[in-house]
């Protein structure tokens, strides 16, 4: 168990539809991390948050938002969706940012259909 | 920005050594990771490497040339267990790049 948590488990959907995943990172961690993984695919790093702040930004589509709340957890928020957006999304945290090994939550399986 | 490869996919036997490579090229080398990922779970932390050099845990072992923009890891003793994808990870200006990993399978 590597501290962090995701909800929910699964999550099935239809075209069009908005989805929120939720994160809380490791009792400590300041800098959340989203990912997201389809089928035989590596890990696309999507945003990166420290204490509330967008710090860094990967491969993440205007349909897709996050944020990150003083409590520290995190939310991304996946809208109009299609069926290439099915995929694992796997949340992660680390103490601080920058380069500092990140702790990965167990993962959000998204099913758009 | 930052480039990564390493083999697609990797067969060795159980109680046997295998070395999974990975070359990077980077701006602003802050360290490289591994990790390991068995199939629909979350990627484990393994080892980092920041100076050149071996690091040894246990059954596991990474290895760093900055100068080669290489790494690799080296798993001793195969279990069946080891059966996962292992995925390099190069530390940048403030962000972390996963590659996209090698699939390894222990055959008894």
């Amino acid at each position: 168990d590597s501290g962090v948590t995701q909800t929910p488990k699964h999550l099935i959907t239809a075209t069009g539809q908005r989805v929120t995943l939720r994160c809380s990172p490791r009792s400590g961690d300041l800098s959340v991390y989203w990912y997201q993984q389809s089928l035989d695919q590596g890990l696309q790093f999507l945003i990166q948050y420290y204490n509330g702040e967008e710090r860094a930004k990967g491969n993440i589509l205007e349909r897709f938002s996050a944020q990150q709340f003083p409590d520290l957890h995190s939310e991304l928020n996946l809208s109009s969706l299609e069926l290439g957006d099915s995929a694992l999304y796997f949340c992660a945290s680390s103490v601080e940012w920058g380069t500092y090994e990140q702790y990965f939550g167990p993962g959000t399986r998204l099913t758009v259909t | 920005g930052q480039n990564i490869d390493q083999p697609t996919e990797m067969t060795a036997t159980e109680g046997a050594i295998v070395q999974i490579n990975c070359t990077y090229q980077t701006s602003g080398f802050n360290g490289l990771f591994w990790y390991q990922q068995h199939a629909g779970e979350a990627p484990t932390f393994l080892s980092y490497n920041v100076l050149d050099g071996l690091e040894e845990k246990g059954r596991f072992s990474s290895f760093l040339s900055r100068s080669k923009g290489y790494s690799y890891l080296l798993l001793k003793e195969l279990q069946m267990k080891d059966s996962a994808s292992y995925l390099c990870a190069v530390g940048g200006y403030q962000k972390v790049t996963f590659g996209i990993g090698t699939k390894l399978q222990v055959i008894p």
